[in-house]
């Protein structure tokens, strides 16, 4: 069965740092890879996904199957970066059926 | 477009009671996926359908069901609650699935 691991529940950085959320993924197949984000008092939303390859808000993450890791990262974190995070996996052809990781809670200090 | 929507918001039952949630896809969605949060297992897939036919179930044992109508509108419905089925019910709609699914805020059950 799928699985994905967000190994960090809280991570605390302050604006400008470089920031990395973890995630790390066990499934059989080609899976499909993407973080969502939820923003204090907001619903659930897409941040990327693998395919896309797109950089949203400064956000990357690549998948690197050798390790089965889908890291997210920012060269620069900003204060309104801060949410909770939430790394997700698809099976590919059935896009809806998504497994969530625990998420991990970005703070960005000033 | 208008977001998708969920109703109520907010629900508090006792146990052996039912529940019936719903959501509103946002327009032109086929797919609706629907999924429990809770603090200690996280967010977990419930089932999706698709064209009023469910085609996806998670691990969820028969009192969880759903069911959706012919203008995409799903319900999902609950019977004989336990305490353990509070939590945050969220569901998310897509064109076809397989794109970008789409969040609604969710509704709170709590079961006493």
């Amino acid at each position: 069965a799928q699985r994905v691991t967000q190994p960090e529940k809280l991570l605390s950085v302050f604006k400008g740092a470089p920031v990395e959320l973890k995630c790390n993924y066990s499934y059989s197949g080609s899976p499909e890879l993407f973080w969502y984000v939820q923003y204090s008092r907001q619903r659930l939303q897409l941040l990327l996904r693998h395919i896309s390859r797109e950089s949203i808000k400064g956000f990357t993450a690549d998948l690197n199957k050798g390790e089965t890791s889908f890291h997210l990262k920012k060269p620069f974190a900003q204060e309104e970066d801060s949410a909770m995070y939430y790394c997700a996996l698809s099976e590919g052809t059935s896009g809806s059926r998504l497994t969530f990781g625990e998420g991990t809670q970005l703070t960005v200090n000033p | 477009k208008a977001g998708v929507t969920q109703t109520p918001r907010y629900l508090i039952k006792t146990r052996g009671q039912q529940v019936t949630l719903s959501c509103s896809p946002i327009s032109g969605h086929r797919s609706v996926s629907w999924y429990q949060q809770t603090p200690g297992q996280g967010l977990q897939f419930l089932f999706e359908y698709f064209s009023e036919t469910q085609r996806n179930k998670g691990n969820f044992p028969g009192r969880f069901s759903g069911r959706q109508f012919s203008n995409s509108r799903s319900e999902m419905n609950v019977s004989t609650l336990e305490l353990g089925d509070s939590a945050l019910y969220l569901c998310a709609s897509s064109f076809s699935g397989d794109e970008t699914q789409y969040f609604g805020p969710g509704t709170r059950l709590l079961v006493l």
